[in-house]
């Protein structure tokens, strides 16, 4: 098993573009979870999945961020557009709902000019 | 705060010593889960404990929790330099809901 996969590892770009981060989970994993890591805010729930349904996304910042999950094995978070306040590690995790404990992909580091 | 609270926030022990770290948190819990990071990778899950649970071994790993204190502590036996990382508690609340709501972390440096 490849475990979660997240692409691209690094990205660094400019204010105002359009960023958009992909995450395949693991096979079987009903769950989804889209999490944002800072040094000062530390590990934040953006928004999770189940069966591809959006259940919270309380935790998405502004409007400017979006994620989307059209099948099982495929998600998307866009932020449109971007600003150098949305410099972080911005993780993918999936579980199996009731299962123990999620599996975390390696991030993608997103630095904002 | 929503999250739970780690503490130490940096732990620094030699080789073969034991380590001990701690998590509080203030709402009901389904269960509590403990994360370890390596520098620059992402999180691996340790333990998951239920909420009517109160002890949970794996390996040199042993996590109590006390549900009356709200509080569960991750200690780790016989250390060794490849235990260095940061270590996380993360709780995820009753009610069906699969938020889980991660503390600051412990960063734990074992010296040779």
């Amino acid at each position: 098993d490849a475990g979660v996969i997240q692409s691209p590892r690094h990205e660094v770009t400019e204010m105002g573009q359009e960023v958009t981060l992909r995450c395949k989970p693991i096979s079987g994993h009903n769950s989804l979870f889209w999490y944002r890591q800072t040094m000062m805010r530390g590990l934040e729930l953006l928004i999770y999945f189940n069966n591809n349904v959006p259940i919270d996304d309380s935790g998405m910042p502004e409007d400017r961020f979006s994620a989307k999950m059209p099948n099982a094995s495929f998600s998307t978070l866009k932020i449109q557009p971007s600003e150098p306040r949305d410099s972080a590690v911005y993780f993918c995790a999936s579980s199996f709902r009731g299962g123990q404990g999620r599996f975390f992909g390696p991030g993608t580091r997103l630095t904002v000019l | 705060s929503q999250q739970g609270e780690e503490d130490p926030q940096a732990l620094s022990i030699q080789e073969g010593e034991n380590a001990t770290m701690n998590c509080s948190y203030k709402t009901s819990i389904n269960n509590l889960q403990w994360y370890r990071q390596n520098s620059g990778r992402g999180l691996v899950h340790l333990i998951l404990i239920r909420s009517n649970e109160r002890e949970k071994h794996s390996g040199r790993l042993r996590v109590t929790l006390d549900t009356s204190k709200k509080s569960s502590s991750l200690l780790i036996t016989a250390s060794r330099a490849a235990d260095t990382a940061s270590y996380f508690c993360a709780r995820e609340t009753q009610g069906g809901s699969e938020k889980l709501v991660f503390g600051k972390g412990t960063k734990l440096t074992v010296n040779p």
